[in-house]
């Protein structure tokens, strides 16, 4: 069974700094996708990785994939304000009945 | 732009109602899918569709049920509705492409059971 782990679950920071978000998953997957969710809103889409290796960058948010290590980091670099939302990693369970399973999120909390 | 709606943004229903929640997607995707969505718990897949007329169940199915008579919708009802599924409800469309199963995401529904 695919089981997925986000850490932290809740993060607190200050503009300006730099913080990584760590996404663990179970079995054997090469694709994973991010998403954020602004509070009262649906989930956005913001990357989608392929294959051992990828690593995807918008703005401040830059994204990687290991799929040996069955890790995805989500790197956030000076942070600001508006990067305060809630973020889910996702995977593909692959298989004969294809589903993406996710993580609980890590609710980011940047401080002005 | 991808476009998926859901019929409600909040509903409130009594205990033991018949709830219908609906779902519909513009883009001609074959894959639609329900969660819910609790503190804590993160989203949890209650049902899923590959294509027309067909379901699978997700991890928490009990309590729900699904229709998809048409392509672009995709119903999730709740039989008989209790407290214990007051909760947020997000319907998501995706392509079956080898490469990529991204799903995108209706805006929620969010349905308070008293």
């Amino acid at each position: 069974e695919l089981k997925v782990e986000q850490n932290p679950l809740f993060l607190s920071m200050q503009e300006g700094k730099n913080y990584t978000i760590y996404c663990n998953y179970s079995t054997t997957s090469d694709r994973l996708y991010w998403y954020r969710q602004d509070p009262g809103k649906s989930l956005e889409s913001l990357f989608v990785l392929l294959s051992n290796g990828a690593v995807k960058q918008e703005g401040r948010l830059m994204a990687s994939l290991d799929t040996k290590a069955r890790l995805s980091t989500l790197h956030i670099t000076a942070a600001v304000h508006d990067l305060s939302a809630t973020y889910f990693c996702a995977v593909d369970s692959r298989g004969r009945d294809d589903k993406i399973i996710f993580g609980k999120g890590t609710r980011l909390h940047i401080l002005p | 732009d991808v476009k998926v709606t859901q019929s409600s943004r909040y509903l409130v229903k009594r205990t033991g109602e018949k709830v219908f929640l609906e779902c519909v997607q513009d883009m001609d995707h074959e894959n639609m899918f329900w969660y819910r969505q609790d503190p804590g718990l993160g989203l949890r897949l209650i049902y899923f569709s590959y294509d027309v007329k067909m379901k699978e169940k997700g991890d928490i199915p009990e309590g729900y049920s699904v229709s998809r008579e048409k392509k672009e919708r995709f119903s999730l009802i709740l039989e008989s509705a209790s407290t214990n599924q007051t909760s947020m409800y997000l319907c998501a469309s995706g392509i079956a492409e080898i490469s990529s199963y991204e799903q995108y995401f209706g805006p929620g529904t969010r349905l308070t059971v008293t």
